[in-house]
């Protein structure tokens, strides 16, 4: 059973381009979370989803940033116009249920925005 | 807000001792508290879970308590090995009201386990 998987690994964004991070869940698992790591800073929740619904988005910037869930295919994270600030480690986990406590994580998308 | 601390200072420990890692935390009553690896360039790796009715929880070598007066958690690895050298990351579920599980990590504590 192959876990979570997020690509790219690495991505590599020009100060305004747009960058799309892809994370497929666990087999069987319908919610995904979306992390982000900054050097020196703990794991900073982003968003809930699960399939075809956004839960909760309070951790997202309401400008620049989006995510989906479809129904078929991975979960997006979007970044657009990226800025250099954007630059960090994006997780993805992945859980069973709704009250599943154990989160499974992918091996996250490097960003560097130059 | 809640607020997490973990010693954000890298642990070093001969091999074979005890390691103990803290996490404390403020503003918040936690129902539960994880605790997960994280290698470097990987995903963190989920160990422990033990709720607020529970005073210890071991795995193997593991041990957690969970103190809810002192409001903190100590994360215990018996006869460490060098292969036990990752961050730990503690984490505390969040304050939500949509009924799902959302949590809180702390900056995590490196630790270096000296053969």
């Amino acid at each position: 059973n192959a876990g979570v998987m997020q690509n790219p690994r690495h991505l590599v964004r020009r100060r305004g381009q747009e960058a799309r991070l892809r994370c497929s869940p666990m087999k069987g698992h319908s919610h995904v979370y979306w992390y982000r790591q900054l050097p020196e800073e703990g794991l900073k929740f982003m968003v809930y989803l699960q399939k075809e619904n956004i839960i909760d988005e309070s951790g997202m910037p309401k400008e620049r940033f989006s995510a989906e869930f479809p129904k078929e295919g991975p979960s997006i994270l979007r970044i657009q116009q990226v800025v250099r600030g954007d630059s960090a480690a994006y997780f993805c986990a992945s859980s069973l249920g709704q009250l599943t406590y154990e989160q499974y994580f992918g091996p996250g998308t490097r960003l560097t925005v130059t | 807000s809640q607020k997490i601390e973990q010693n954000s200072e890298a642990l070093n420990i001969q091999e074979g001792k005890t390691a103990t890692l803290t996490c404390n935390y403020t503003n918040y009553s936690p129902a539960y508290l994880q605790w997960y690896r994280q290698d470097p360039g990987r995903g963190p790796v989920f160990l422990l879970l033990i709720r607020e009715n529970e005073k210890e929880k071991r795995k193997e070598r593991l041990k957690v308590t969970f103190d809810t007066t002192l409001k903190q958690s100590l994360f215990h690895i018996t006869a460490s090995q060098p292969a036990d050298s990752a961050t730990y990351l503690c984490a505390l579920d969040s304050p939500n009201s949509g009924g799902y599980q959302k949590v809180t990590f702390g900056i995590g504590t490196k630790l270096q386990v000296i053969p």
